[in-house]
């Protein structure tokens, strides 16, 4: 596609529910990257696919959430049991995997826990 | 390790004042350091890159920073504001392991 697609735009929980959000890189980037952004906090580092090689999960903050990429392409953030500090716009990105090139952003999903 | 630190979270300057957004970095290798943008209801886009080429690097929309070895800096700069120019900036540190980390953000208002 023509750029990073994510869905749903905005999604409405309960707490205690699991959710998964999705991620629809651009064609041919190989690496992918999930943020969360807070009000006031910035932008979290998650966790980074590149290529085949395992993912970078240090910046999960717990063990509720979990991604994958299938196939080098799609990613799926799951966040299961959702509390209501999971709520804030969570935001994938991708590039053509070098530290030097610009990260491409998807517009984001906006979570809310209630 | 690498890390970056955005001095002051809210800016706020009168249309045509210069614009100057803090930023320091902390890198154990060599950083590419980068400047994005956020407007309302959009998502981040690109403002300008340093990847160790020129230290003064020029990006669009008239924004410009300049990387101080000695300082650890990446500041912004615009000489004149304009409306338009009002967003939430973020700086950014790429240092080993292709990883991104990304300083907290400041949301820049102009006063006409």
């Amino acid at each position: 596609g023509a750029g990073v697609s994510q869905s749903p735009s905005n999604k409405v929980t309960e707490k205690g529910k699991d959710v998964e959000l999705r991620c629809d890189p651009i064609s041919g980037h190989t690496a992918l990257y999930w943020y969360r952004q807070s009000l006031g906090q910035g932008l979290e580092f998650l966790i980074y696919f590149q290529g085949n090689s395992a993912p970078d999960k240090s910046g999960l903050p717990s063990d509720r959430f979990s991604a994958e990429r299938t196939g080098g392409s799609v990613s799926t953030l799951t966040i299961q049991r959702t509390q209501q500090e999971d709520s804030a716009v969570y935001l994938c990105a991708s590039s053509q995997g070098q530290r030097n090139e610009k990260l491409f952003f998807g517009s984001g999903t906006q979570l809310s826990v209630l | 390790a690498q890390s970056v630190t955005q001095l002051g979270s809210h800016v706020s300057v009168s249309e045509g004042a210069l614009v100057l957004l803090r930023c320091n970095y902390s890198s154990s290798v060599p950083p590419y350091l980068f400047w994005y943008v956020q407007y309302p209801n959009q998502g981040l886009q690109l403002l300008l890159k340093y990847t160790s080429a020129a230290t003064l690097v020029k990006g669009i929309n008239g924004f410009e920073a300049e990387f101080k070895k000695s300082e650890t800096s990446f500041h912004l700069t615009k000489p004149s504001a304009h409306m338009s120019d009002a967003a939430e900036y973020f700086c950014a540190v790429s240092g080993a392991g292709n990883q991104f980390y990304f300083g907290t953000g400041t949301s820049l208002t102009v006063i006409p």
